[in-house]
């Protein structure tokens, strides 16, 4: 079965850092772009961050550049994103995602794992 | 404020038809594939068609999708109570940086 799992989600104060893991598995994890989409509460998604197969493309959104750093393990078939300098308004579900069946669309998502930045 | 445009929310009774929009430009809609995901309270968003048109294995054909220039539509027909979610368009954008962009989602309400 084709999973993507999130993990690390947590309550963190204001100008914290966090660890947020997506455990893959039912499909070659090297081969694919990943992506990071979150969602904040009430609001629509957005996509914060995205990184190439061989980890040699990647992409993050303005409101997080310079403060998040996205990564994957192959040999683990993990994806992380390394979230620091934390802001209230980085609060939100963080979905990980991927294409894999299908061209040109996001077929495959986690569950999301939820970050609250509050004090 | 999403990048693509979509109403808010649209409603249609059981077994009626409705239609969702989603409005872009020629750096995202315009140059590339539309995707549409339903999303349903406290879940993971869904896929529901991609490259426009195209229905991934087990969406049933109630679902439907088209795109004309910088616009596309999301159909769907037989309205069922369970289809009451929130709906999201997707696609590339190539401005600046190549990156996903999303509507800000219709939530759909089953009178």
């Amino acid at each position: 079965e084709v999973q993507m799992v999130e993990s690390g989600g947590a309550l963190v104060q204001p100008g914290g850092s966090l660890r947020l893991s997506c455990a893959v598995s039912g499909f070659s994890f090297s081969t694919y772009a990943l992506l990071w989409v979150r969602q904040a509460p009430g609001k629509g998604l957005e996509h914060v961050s995205g990184l190439g197969p061989n980890a040699d493309t990647t992409y993050y959104a303005d409101s997080v550049q310079g403060r998040f750093t996205i990564s994957r393990d192959n040999s683990k078939s993990t994806l992380y994103l390394q979230m620091g300098s934390l802001r209230t308004e980085d609060t939100a579900i963080y979905y990980c995602a991927t294409m894999v069946s299908v061209p040109n669309a996001l077929d495959i998502w986690g569950q999301g794992t939820k970050v609250t930045v509050s004090s | 404020q999403s990048v693509l445009t979509q109403p808010p929310s649209v409603s249609a009774a059981p077994g009626q038809k409705v239609t969702i929009s989603c409005s872009g430009s020629s750096s995202n809609i315009g140059n590339n594939f539309v995707s549409w995901y339903q999303q349903l309270p406290g879940t993971a968003p869904k896929l529901l068609i991609y490259d426009n048109t195209k229905r991934p294995s087990g969406i049933p054909d109630r679902f439907s999708g088209s795109k004309s220039g910088t616009s596309a539509t999301l159909g769907i027909t037989g309205l069922q109570t369970d289809d009451e979610a929130d709906y999201y368009c997707a696609t590339w954008d190539t401005t600046l940086r190549a990156h996903w962009v999303f509507g800000g989602g219709t939530k759909l309400t089953v009178l």
